[in-house]
């Protein structure tokens, strides 16, 4: 079975520091992982993923994620984080073998970026 | 242009009543799901869609009831409403057997029953 966890409800950054939300994920074949954000009121956006090939992927806004086989983890990072940053970010996960597409996703990490 | 659009965006309505929330995508895929997201902002996913035929049906109450007239659209009846139904409800679209699989959510529908 698939799931995904983000141990942390919460993080809260500087604006201008390097932010770290973290996301550990278990699937039975390959996992396809993503990383969404939310801000209020709104729907999910898409931020990265990956499938296959290099480790650290680029997304939007400055964003990026490095996939880590050994861990199980697929953590988000941005270099310098900025107020406007301040969302809930969803780590979620697929198993490759699946035929539905279905996301598992974690529970959310709310991200506050102070000035 | 907005690529997967939900309708209505928010919706109040008194317990036992029968609800209907629409969905459109323009993106051409040929997969859509319906996900709730509860009070703490959990997302769990309900159904799914792949060019019209019912490919998930997680553990969800029989009153609640997907239709999907063609691949671009995926409706979600409700019935008897209660009051732990109250949720944001996202449609969300994608192609099934593409090599990228994301998602493209909509913005939701706020479900408000009293």
């Amino acid at each position: 079975a698939q799931s995904v966890a983000q141990p942390e409800d919460q993080v809260n950054v500087a604006e201008g520091n390097p932010l770290t939300v973290k996301c550990t994920y278990s699937v039975s074949g390959n996992p396809y992982l993503f990383w969404y954000v939310q801000y209020p009121n709104r729907g999910l956006q898409f931020l990265l993923k990956y499938i296959t090939g290099d480790n650290l992927v680029k997304g939007s806004y400055g964003f990026e994620a490095e996939f880590n086989k050994s861990q199980t983890s697929f953590h988000l990072k941005k270099p310098s984080a900025l107020v406007s940053d301040s969302a809930l970010y969803f780590c979620a996960v697929r198993d490759g073998w699946s035929n539905t597409g279905k996301l598992i996703f974690g529970q959310g990490t709310t991200l506050q970026v102070k000035p | 242009d907005t690529a997967v659009s939900q309708t209505p965006k928010y919706l109040v309505t008194q317990m036992g009543n029968d609800k209907s929330i629409k969905c459109e995508q323009n993106l051409g895929h040929d997969t859509m799901y319906w996900y709730k997201q509860d009070s703490k902002k959990f997302l769990k996913i309900m159904f799914s869609y792949n060019n019209k035929e019912l490919i998930i049906n997680e553990t969800v109450p029989n009153r609640f009831s997907p239709k999907s007239p063609d691949k671009a659209h995926l409706n979600l009846h409700i019935n008897s409403l209660e009051l732990g139904d109250s949720a944001v409800y996202f449609c969300a679209s994608s192609q099934l057997y593409s090599n990228t699989g994301e998602l493209f959510f909509g913005e939701g529908s706020r479900l408000t029953v009293l």
